[in-house]
This record gives C-alpha cells, structure tokens and sequence, in this order.
C-alpha cells in the first residue's frame, strides 16, 4: 500500500521567493512519484514525476523535485515564486504492482502567491 | 483539441434522481480513469478501465456504474443520488496501466446534490 502526507494546506511565498511544498510518502514497494497543479476550475496537470532515474527531478514552469529514499520525501521547489503559480498543488505516489497500479493523491497544498 | 473532455460541467439535481457524466479522450490511450474530489480536494480514484475492461475498482456504492463503450470513452451512472455525492467528478486517462504512464484530466464534473 501507498500514501502521501502533504505537510501544510496552505502555503503563502510573496512574488519572487522561494516555493517549497513538502510531501513525504509511504510505500511497501519502489514508489514513483508525481506533482500534478490543479489551477481554479480546471483539471489537473502533471508538473514532474519520478520514475527511479535521476533523483533530481526537472518539470515544467520551473518546477524541480528532488526524491530523498532516506527521508521518504519528495519536495516540490521553485526558486522565485510567480503570481501565475497560484494553484493547488498534489503530490501522488504509485508503485509497481502486476497491472494494478493507481494513484494515491495527498489532500493538496493550495499555494497563494503574495505580490 | 480538447483531449479529456466531461459532460456536463455542472450538474444539479434532487436527491434520489439518476444521473450520467460522460467522459471522451482523443488522445488514442488505453487506460481511463473517473476520480471523486469531496469539498476539502481529497481526490480519489474510483474506477479504472483499460481496453474496455475494468481493471480498478475501489470502495464505491453499487449505485455507481461505469461504462465503457469504447476505448475512447467512459461513462458514469450514478443511481439515487445521495447528498454525499456531492462533488467534482474528474475523468482521466493514460496510455495504459503501466504505474509511470502521465494521467491526463479532464476539467471536471461539479455535481451538486440538493
């Protein structure tokens, strides 16, 4: 089984600071690991994932994860903060499992910009 | 193009009514997926096809029926709504079940039960 802890509901950064959204995760086989936005009345996008490569983790807007085993963590950063990046922010894991695999969401992070 | 797109958007009816959200993807994938997200965002996953065939199916009341026709298209029934039902519905999909594959969604079903 799979869980996701986002620690922080919400998260304020004024325009150009530094975003940093926690998720640390659980899992009884190899996790991969997903950061999707979710923008006011939309559906959800994905921004990066990680699939066991590289531990640092690139995505689109700026957005950069790194997956830490010893922790169980996979933080979502953005080093300067952009009034567009207002949004709902959800980490998920999955794992290998035989054709089974599915999604297990955190309960988000809604992330205000303050300009 | 619109890849994962729902009908409708919004959707209001009384309790104990039947009602249907349809969900189509251009997208040429395998795998579909509806999603419940409560007030508070928690999303979950409902029910997962691949070619047509039901591969996830979670905790959900018998009064949800998925229906997939085709590939490219996969319906939700919902029988005597309850209050409780009330919540955004996303459809999603992949190009199969394999755990990396990126889930597209569709921009959601807002279903109020009054």
């Amino acid at each position: 089984a799979q869980s996701v802890t986002q620690l922080g509901s919400h998260v304020s950064v004024s325009e150009g600071a530094l975003v940093l959204l926690r998720c640390n995760y659980s899992s009884s086989v190899p996790p991969y690991l997903f950061w999707y936005v979710q923008y006011p009345n939309q559906g959800l996008q994905l921004l990066l994932k990680y699939t066991s490569a590289a531990t640092l983790v690139k995505g689109i807007n700026g957005f950069e994860a790194e997956f830490k085993k010893s922790e169980t963590s996979f933080h979502l950063t953005k080093p300067s903060a952009h009034m567009s990046d207002a949004a709902e922010y959800f980490c998920a894991v999955t794992g290998s499992n035989f054709g089974n695999e599915k999604l297990t969401f955190g309960t988000g992070t809604r992330l205000t910009i303050i300009p | 193009d619109t890849a994962v797109s729902q009908t409708p958007k919004y959707l209001v009816t009384q309790m104990g009514n039947d009602k249907s959200i349809k969900c189509e993807q251009n997208l040429g994938h395998d795998t579909m997926y509806w999603y419940k997200q409560d007030s508070k965002k928690f999303l979950k996953i409902m029910f997962s096809y691949n070619n047509k065939e039901l591969i996830i199916n979670e905790t959900v009341p018998n009064r949800f029926s998925p229906k997939s026709p085709d590939k490219a298209h996969l319906n939700l029934h919902i029988n005597s709504l309850e209050l409780g039902d009330s919540a955004v519905y996303f459809c999603a999909s992949s190009r199969g079940t394999v755990a990396t594959y990126e889930q597209y969604f569709g921009p959601g079903t807002r279903l109020t039960v009054t």
